[in-house]
């Protein structure tokens, strides 16, 4: 099975300040057919099920603001939310659909300082 | 847009079968990959697997010896069926919809929390 590994485990930061989540994946999830890596993104409040906001490792979900961005390829992977307000308090996961079966990290939490 | 509605017993007895429903509203269920996926705090999420109505199905090895995932009764439903629980399967059980495998999870139910208790 394909690890990731997101660090740090939880984050705090101050309203309108920067926040970077890592996830790093046991091999690569880079398909070289369509050069593309098969990781997602989603967050997940208290009591509702995780939301979609990235795919394909930087492709953003419709409706996801463009202050939330994400970048990296084939083992290394980064969440950015840029000015972090209250509604983004959550739980972070990232996922990979490379190969069966697919994963989760174990997610980061975001919290307001 | 597409629904997701997860159903079945909240409470099963140690060594007993699980079974959930998950309804499918506000679109076709035909097209669609479906899968089932559990969070409990002790493993995060797990994928558990998926149906494909056009006729495919594939299990986590790790629970492939004990799970079905299957068409349900009525025509946009998805069944899963797990046996012989333990206080291990004591988890939240969400369906939710891809249009591929091999693709992300765009659309996922409010789950439902299932505890084995005796």
């Amino acid at each position: 099975d394909i690890v990731l590994t997101q660090s740090p485990d939880s984050l705090a930061v101050s309203l309108g300040e920067r926040a970077t989540f890592t996830c790093k994946a046991s091999q690569s999830i880079l398909y070289s057919v369509d050069n593309k890596n098969y990781l997602a993104w989603y967050l997940q409040k208290p009591g509702q099920p995780p939301a979609l906001l990235i795919y394909r490792a930087s492709s953003r979900q419709s409706g996801v603001p463009d202050r939330i961005s994400a970048s990296g390829s084939e083992t290394h992977f980064t969440l950015t939310i840029n000015n972090v307000q209250a509604e983004d308090v959550a739980l972070y996961f990232c996922q990979q659909y490379y190969d069966t079966p697919y994963t989760f990290g174990q997610g980061t939490r975001l919290e307001i300082k | 847009q597409v629904h997701l509605q997860e159903s079945g017993p909240g409470l099963v007895k140690p060594s007993e079968t699980l079974s959930l429903t998950c309804t499918v509203s506000g679109g076709s269920i035909g097209g669609d990959y479906w899968s089932w996926i559990r969070q409990s705090p002790g493993k995060g999420l797990e994928w558990v697997g998926y149906f494909y109505y056009g006729g495919s199905v594939l299990y986590n090895p790790s629970l492939e010896s004990r799970v079905t995932i299957s068409k349900g009764r009525s025509e946009n439903q998805l069944s899963l069926r797990l046996d012989s629980v333990t206080a291990a399967d004591t988890a939240v059980y969400y369906c939710a919809r891809s249009t591929n495998n091999y693709e992300h999870f765009h659309a996922w139910g409010q789950g439902i929390l299932v505890t084995v208790s005796s």
